[in-house]
């Protein structure tokens, strides 16, 4: 157990449709990056906050955001689904998100996209 | 730009054996850290073994062990006395000042009795 902790586990939905991915870093982790991973794509970088503000950005399409809140939880939103969005989306948190970290995955939200 | 390349999709050993993967790399940094991680078919991540490019002693964590060679751009993870547990997709990914991991295919690593 990494001490990530995402919910869902899974989500099934149907495409137009808008999702919330939860994520809960490691107890005094500040950092949360996203990461999607799918068949064609492989695991590709979205996002990472860092204290709640948006540090570094990948390959985030344009109808999805993202936030980390006071608590130090964060959201992913994906919008307008589209069947090429079904993946496994991680979250993976590290102390203070400087690249010499280990980042920690949690177990992933996987997502269906019918 | 960085990439990470895993040139082998696939990979056999028998237990006990000894198995070595393969990954290349490309950066322009001099500053950089590499790190195995391996996804068993409950699809967690961890983390196997990790080095700074700064270090010249190559890192070790029990049966796993990397082959760093910084000037080829090289970073193989060796896997000693095969369990079957370690069957897995092992990746290899990058990190430097852009923060996020950069990850390569993935090698299925299949162990058989």
């Amino acid at each position: 157990d990494s001490g990530v902790t995402q919910t869902p586990k899974h989500l099934i939905t149907a495409t137009g449709q808008r999702v919330t991915l939860r994520c809960s870093p490691r107890s005094g982790d500040l950092s949360v990056y996203w990461y999607q991973q799918s068949l064609d794509q492989g695991l590709q970088f979205l996002i990472q906050y860092y204290n709640g503000e948006e540090r570094a950005k990948g390959n985030i399409l344009e109808r999805f955001s993202a936030q980390q809140f006071p608590d130090l939880h964060s959201e992913l939103n994906l919008s307008s689904l589209e069947l090429g969005d079904s993946a496994l989306y991680f979250c993976a948190s590290s102390v203070v998100g400087q690249p010499q970290e280990t980042q920690y995955f949690g177990p992933g939200t996987r997502l269906l996209v019918l | 730009a960085q990439t990470v390349t895993q040139s082998q999709p696939e990979m056999s050993v028998q237990e006990a054996e000894t198995v070595t993967l393969s990954c290349t790399y490309d950066t322009s940094e001099s500053d950089y850290y590499l790190f195995w991680y391996k996804q068993p078919p409950s699809r967690q991540m961890i983390l196997v073994i990790r080095q700074e490019a700064y270090k010249q002693q190559n890192a070790t964590e029990n049966r796993f062990s990397v082959n760093f060679q910084k000037a080829a751009k090289s970073f193989s993870l060796k896997i000693s006395d095969s369990q079957l547990g370690d069957a897995a997709m092992y990746f290899c990914a990058l990190s430097n000042s852009g923060y996020a991991l950069n990850f390569g295919k993935g090698t299925s690593l299949l162990v058989t009795p």
